[in-house]
Parts: structure tokens; sequence; C-alpha cells
């Protein structure tokens, strides 16, 4: 597609509850990356693929999250459990390999009531 | 430990004025700056991006510096316009291993009014 797309752009999920968030990056970009953004803070780094394995998963909080990209492309990021303190907007980006200019998506913003 | 501080906190400034966010970083090892625009409710979008031995590089209105030796960058933006409004965040990037390691500030709120 022209950009990244994440889904859904919201939602809303009660306290203990599993969900999954989805990124499709840009055709052919190897290289992506999620970030957790809450309320007047900048992104934290969760995890960062390279193609289909996850090159650097020490952002991730707990056992809780995990993430996948099992053909290179689409990711999903899952969260078991849900907590309050979950909410947050997760941030999907995609890059050229690992080197350049990452593109975001607009995000999906969580809320754990 | 990786630090990217951006000052001020939040910038209201009149349409048509200059301004300029500031950005302090102690990061190892440098690989590059970038700065990201964010609005309310998307993604960052990247304005510049510079390595270590950039000074200075434009996009536009907006003009961002680099002292790789202060550790220290700016980012001017010249004859503001309403649609400046948004966050503007400073992400320095370490490379490790395969890839970058990018550490983000927490942004300067920027609100250009009328």
């Amino acid at each position: 597609g022209a950009g990244v797309s994440q889904t859904p752009s919201n939602k809303v999920t009660e306290k203990g509850k599993y969900v999954e968030l989805r990124c499709d990056p840009i055709s052919g970009h190897t290289a992506l990356y999620w970030y957790r953004q809450s309320l007047g803070q900048g992104p934290e780094f969760l995890i960062y693929f390279q193609g289909t394995g996850a090159a650097d998963d020490s952002g991730l909080p707990n056992d809780r999250f995990f993430a996948v990209r099992p053909e290179g492309s689409v990711s999903t990021l899952k969260i078991q459990r849900t907590e309050r303190g979950d909410s947050a907007v997760y941030l999907c980006a995609s890059s050229f390999a690992g080197e350049g200019t990452l593109h975001f998506g607009n995000g999906t913003r969580l809320t754990v009531t | 430990k990786n630090q990217v501080e951006q000052s001020p906190q939040s910038l209201i400034i009149l349409e048509g004025k200059n301004c300029t966010l500031q950005c302090n970083y102690t990061v190892s090892p440098f690989s590059n700056l970038r700065w990201y625009k964010q609005d309310t409710g998307r993604g960052p979008v990247s304005l510049t991006i510079m390595t270590f031995s950039e000074n200075t590089k434009s996009n536009g209105r907006y003009t961002a510096t680099l002292d790789a030796d202060t550790k220290q960058s700016s980012l001017h933006i010249t004859a503001s316009q309403l649609s400046d409004s948004a966050s503007y965040i400073c992400v320095v990037s370490s490379k490790r291993g395969g890839g970058n390691k990018l550490t983000f500030g927490t942004g300067t709120q920027l609100k250009v009014e009328l």
C-alpha cells in the first residue's frame, strides 16, 4: 500500500482480555518496528523485526506482550490479560532494511477499562 | 543510558513568527539524528535526517542544525503557519547489531495561533 496501515484504529477492551493489533507495512520494507506512546510522551520502543525474525525484543515490558511477523510482511502485536496500564497508542513503523527513515502508521489507540 | 531531552516542552507562537526547538542527547555510539513532526492522532512523519558530518539541513521552512561535539540539535521553523501546530520529536539513532536503536525525545508541543 501507499503507507503503513494499522488496524483497528481504536480498540476498547476490558481488563483481563486478549487483544491483537495488526500492522501492514509498506510493501518491500524488510524492517518493522512496534512502539507504544502514552499521552505527552515520545514513542517507547517495543520490538523490531528484520524479515520474519525479531531482531530486538528488548522493549517488550513483560511476557504478556508478544509479536509475530510470520511471512515477513504483516505483523501482529498480541497482548494477553490486558491491564489498565496497557492503555496507550501503539505505533507501527517500517523501513528498508534497518537503516532507513521510519514510516509510521497512525497507530491503534488501545483503551483498557 | 541513552537519553534525548527536548525543550521547551510546549510553545505557543503567532502565525508568521519564527521559532526554534532544542534537542540535547546522550546517545552512543551516534549514528544519525532525525526530527519528526507528529500531528494529533497521526503517526510521526520525518522532516530531516542528519549524520555526524552534517551541520545543517533544510526542508522547506524547516531547518535543522547539529553540533555533534556538544550533542545538541535545533529545529528552526520560519514563517510559521497554523498547520505547523503539532508535536516535534527529536530521535537519535545508535547503530546496534544489524539495525539502528532509536531513542525518542518526549517532543515539543507547538501551537501556532492567529
